[in-house]
């Protein structure tokens, strides 16, 4: 079964901490990307990848960081220097001009 | 001047009614064009993705674009309330290596 697959679905930060979200992928793209959606703002651009070990900063990568080892995987770590990182967090893949999304990740700073 | 600019809405239509859901952008170098659905708490799904001018069709969807006014549509028949949803419309330059510029979305409600 082919596809985007991001965990946690649900994640709780205190002030202060790092965090680690995973998105794994099983359709052979070259092509990685991070968005951040928030209510009202639509879709902005964090990270994306082209290929294993690039990545390059999209409009807003401040307060974030991501690697690019595996094909397959494309982790987004959350800092502590993020002044805002509460928001619903996708992953997203693409073969060609077409783009295909994950599930999403929803973070909550408590 | 945003890249795409879209029609937040909300759009609330009777069940059966034809939706028309619309997109203009400004960069006329774009040559990819697609169509999300996205419920609330998921992610994004692809519905149509269609390259340069013309139309495409797949079931009750139809997807439009016409580049020489850089207007692109999506057109939903006999609309059903699991159509209620929020529409993405997106577009991109190249084939690969891409960004994806995206709308800010249009809220949908299907009354049954």
């Amino acid at each position: 079964d082919g596809g985007i697959t991001q965990s946690p679905k649900y994640l709780f930060r205190k002030e202060g901490q790092n965090v680690t979200l995973s998105c794994e992928q099983n359709l052979n793209h070259d092509a990685m990307y991070w968005y951040r959606q928030d209510p009202g703002q639509g879709l902005r651009l964090i990270y994306y990848s082209q290929i294993v070990n690039d990545f390059q900063k999209g409009d807003i990568a401040e307060g974030y960081s991501v690697s690019r080892e595996k094909k397959e995987s494309f982790p987004l770590t959350v800092t502590s220097a993020q002044k805002n990182p509460t928001a619903f967090y996708l992953c997203a893949s693409s073969p060609h001009g077409e783009q295909f999304f994950g599930p999403g990740t929803r973070l909550t700073v408590l | 001047q945003k890249e795409v600019e879209q029609d937040p809405g909300p759009l609330s239509v009777p069940e059966g009614a034809i939706v028309s859901l619309n997109c203009t952008y400004s960069n006329s170098a774009f040559q990819y064009f697609m169509w999300y659905r996205q419920y609330s708490r998921k992610g994004p799904e692809l519905l149509m993705y269609t390259y340069s001018s013309g139309n495409k069709e797949d079931g009750r969807f139809t997807a439009q674009v016409d580049k020489s006014s850089k207007y692109i549509s999506l057109f939903i028949r006999d609309s059903q309330p699991s159509d209620s949803a929020t529409y993405l419309c997106a577009m991109s330059l190249r084939n690969t290596g891409n960004q994806f510029y995206f709308g800010t979305g249009t809220s949908l409600t299907v009354i049954p």
